[in-house]
């Protein structure tokens, strides 16, 4: 069965880096795009961008390039999101879907900027 | 940008009774492929969005068939026909017919009267 499984929570400083991976299962994984999805503490979902897992060519949406950067590691069919220099306004829950319908989802990993 | 607009933003409803949300959208989201590209998501409480349903009216697997979808061009809804304690959560119609970037509406919260 498909799977997305995310890394865990973390909290960071700000100023700091994080990096969020999500390993997929269940499917070939450069046959469909993956996409992050960002919802800050009681508010809705915004799409991040997508990364496209066969030439590994990434689309930002706009609010997120430069700090932002998807990557991936294919050898163990898994998609990272790096963001640096963290602010306080980074703390939110970060999802990667696959496929541009996204169809489904990994569990979430929680991103906390706090000094 | 393609803007996603939902109606009602808090929806409380008696279980048993039925619940639409509707979703408008700034711009058709009739691709020149001919498909509608306008998902559906449930967002329970604590846990990951999950797609109910994809262009317009298509349930995802597993998704009980209380749950429909329709609409056309720029004007969409989702239909409850008879909601249970479960149903409770957010919905969220999206739209991936005009990319980068991929929207979403704001989210309609359902809850038990």
């Amino acid at each position: 069965q498909v799977q997305l499984v995310q890394s865990g929570s973390e909290l960071k400083k700000p100023g700091a880096s994080v990096k969020v991976s999500c390993k997929a299962s269940g499917y070939t994984f450069t046959s469909l795009v993956i996409n992050w999805v960002r919802q800050a503490p009681g508010q809705g979902l915004e799409w991040m961008g997508w990364i496209n897992t066969n030439t590994g060519n990434p689309t930002y949406a706009q609010g997120f390039t430069g700090r932002f950067v998807f990557s991936l590691d294919t050898s163990v069919s898994t998609a990272y999101l790096q963001i640096s220099s963290l602010k306080a306004e980074d703390t939110a829950v970060y999802y990667c879907a696959r496929e541009y319908g996204l169809d489904y989802w990994g569990q979430g990993t929680l991103v906390t900027v706090s000094s | 940008d393609v803007v996603m607009t939902q109606s009602p933003l808090s929806l409380p409803v008696t279980l048993g009774q039925p619940a639409s949300i509707s979703c408008r959208s700034s711009q058709s989201l009739v691709h020149s492929d001919g498909s509608t590209y306008l998902n559906w998501f449930q967002q329970r409480p604590g846990q990951s969005p999950r797609r109910l349903i994809y262009r317009v009216s298509n349930r995802d697997s597993g998704v009980p068939d209380r749950f429909s979808g329709s609409g056309s061009g720029t004007d969409f809804t989702l239909k409850i026909s008879r909601v249970e304690a479960e149903d409770v959560g957010v919905y969220y119609c999206m739209q991936v017919t005009h990319w980068p970037p991929v929207t979403f509406g704001g989210g309609t919260k359902v809850e038990i009267k």
